[in-house]
C-alpha cells in the first residue's frame, strides 16, 4: 500500500515569508507526527497528533510554527515569517494504534527540504 | 527530560565484518525503535523492540528496559548497510527523542 508522503519534496522561500508544508499518513494510521532535522543532525520531535487532537505543542520551537491535522488524516505545518534557521529538513511519520493506548512503529515520509534564503 | 545516547558515534567497517550499536537511555520508555537513515535521507524502520530480542535477516537487537539499553547488531555488513542509525524511544505523552546516531560506512 501507499506509505507516507509529503509535499514539496523541496522548498526555497524568501526570510519574513510564510511556508506550509503537507503531509499524507498512512491510510489508517491515528498519530501522526512531525520532526525536524538540520544538516548532519539527529531528529528534533516538533509535535504529536493522535486524530485531530495534539496533546503536545511544546516541542514547536517557537509561535511562528502551527500545525493542524483534519479528518484524522493529511497535516500541515505552517511557518510564519521564515528565518534562515528554519531551513531543514522536516519530516513527518505515522504510526497505528494497538491495543492499551499503544502505538506501533513509525513510518516515515520522504521529507521536505526547506531553504531560506 | 529523558537523555538517549548512542556509541559509537562513527563507525568505518570492511564489508564482511560484524558490528555492534549501542543505545542508552535515561529513564523509563513506552517503546524504542530502531531506524536506518539511507544517503539519500529515507528513514527506515528497522525494529520496533521495548523489550527483548528480535532477529531480521542479518540485523537483530535487544533491548534490555530494566538496564536502560538496547543493542544493534549488524553481523556480514555490505555496503548498502552504510548509512546513519538512529535509536528513538517513546517517552510518557508519545513524544518520540531521538539519539544522535551513529554513522556507518562500510568499505567495499
Amino acid at each position: 500500500g501507499a506509505g507516507v508522503s509529503q509535499s514539496p519534496s523541496n522548498k526555497v522561500t524568501e526570510k519574513g515569508k510564510d511556508v506550509e508544508l503537507r503531509c499524507d499518513p498512512i491510510s489508517g494510521h491515528t498519530a501522526l507526527y512531525w520532526y525536524r532535522q538540520s544538516l548532519g543532525q539527529g531528529l528534533e520531535f516538533l509535535i504529536y497528533f493522535q486524530g485531530n487532537s495534539a496533546p503536545d505543542k511544546s516541542g514547536l520551537p517557537s509561535d511562528r510554527f502551527s500545525a493542524e491535522r483534519t479528518g484524522g488524516s493529511v497535516s500541515t505545518l505552517t511557518i510564519q515569517r521564515t528565518q534562515q534557521e528554519d531551513s531543514a529538513v522536516y519530516l513527518c511519520a505515522s504510526s497505528r494504534s494497538l491495543s492499551g493506548g499503544v502505538l506501533s512503529e513509525q513510518f516515515f515520509g520522504p521529507g521536505t527540504r526547506l531553504t531560506v534564503l | 527530560g529523558i537523555q538517549v545516547e548512542q556509541s559509537p558515534p562513527d563507525l568505518i567497517l570492511q564489508e564482511g565484518a560484524n558490528s555492534t550499536l549501542r543505545c542508552n537511555f535515561s529513564d523509563s520508555v513506552n517503546n524504542l525503535q530502531w531506524f536506518h537513515q539511507n544517503p539519500w535521507g529515507q528513514l527506515i524502520n528497522l525494529f520496533y523492540i521495548p523489550s527483548g530480542t528480535k532477529q531480521n535477516g542479518r540485523l537483530s537487537a535487544t533491548t534490555v528496559a530494566t538496564e536502560r539499553y538496547s543493542l544493534l547488531y549488524i553481523s556480514s555488513s555490505q555496503t548498502t548497510d552504510s548509512g546513519v542509525y538512529f535509536c528513538a524511544v517513546e517517552a510518557g505523552g508519545f513524544k518520540t527523542i531521538f539519539g544522535a546516531g551513529t554513522r556507518l560506512f562500510v568499505k567495499a
